[in-house]
């Protein structure tokens, strides 16, 4: 069974231009996380998607958006780059929105950077 | 607000020693999941662990051991007879056992590595 996936693996950005970030969930999962890591501010969750419909949100600006496809397929979106977005995306899947007892199955992630 | 923290920042210890990793974690739920995850330098967090928080029975993976008290907030893991492939980034998160709670809150991490 083949993991999540993420694309494309490395991104170089210019500030101000956007970026699109991709993730394919293990097969069968149809709920999809997305996390933030940096060192200074560590593991930071983004926001998190069941059955296309955006569940939860984290603390970010309104440049970060995502949608989730019919086939559970997720993307994440970034406008206007910062600097400070320079970050390893990490996505997760998991089977179902359940009560919090499925763990989350994270990709190898997409690690942008912001020149 | 839920928060776990991880006060150990880098562990070094020698091939074949015993480590500890610890974690302690603040929440007002009184049901939630506690988790136990590896990040290789691939970059990839791999899922060690999910503990119930009305379970305090230890648990044992081979060389891997979890040690939950709910009355000190603790969830620590330690790794026995330590070998260089356990040289990894180690995260403990906290979870709300709620409808639709995917939301994970990490600590910081602790840098494990592991000298031959």
């Amino acid at each position: 069974k083949a993991g999540v996936t993420q694309t494309p693996r490395y991104l170089i950005k210019t500030r101000g231009q956007q970026v699109t970030l991709s993730c394919s969930p293990i097969s069968g999962h149809r709920s999809v996380s997305w996390y933030q890591q940096t060192p200074g501010q560590g593991l930071q969750f983004l926001f998190e998607y069941f059955s296309e419909t955006q569940r939860n949100k984290g603390n970010f600006p309104g440049r970060f958006s995502g949608r989730q496809f019919s086939n559970s397929r997720s993307e994440m979106n970034v406008s206007t780059l910062e600097l400070g977005d320079s970050a390893l995306y990490l996505c997760a899947s998991s089977l179902a929105l359940a009560q919090g007892n499925s763990p989350l199955h994270f990709g190898n992630g997409t690690r942008l950077t912001v020149t | 607000a839920q928060k776990v923290t991880q006060a150990q920042t880098e562990i070094s210890v020698v091939e074949k020693e015993d480590v500890t990793l610890d974690c302690v974690y603040e929440t007002r739920d009184t049901t939630y999941y506690l988790f136990w995850y590896k990040q290789p330098p691939s970059g990839e967090l791999v899922f060690l662990i999910r503990r119930n928080s009305f379970d305090e029975q230890n648990e044992i993976s081979g060389r891997y051991s979890w040690n939950f008290q709910k009355s000190t907030s603790s969830f620590n893991f330690t790794i026995t007879a330590s070998q260089v492939v356990d040289s990894a980034v180690y995260f403990c998160a906290l979870r709300r056992a709620i409808q639709g709670a995917q939301k994970l809150v990490f600590g910081q991490g602790t840098r494990l590595t592991i000298n031959p």
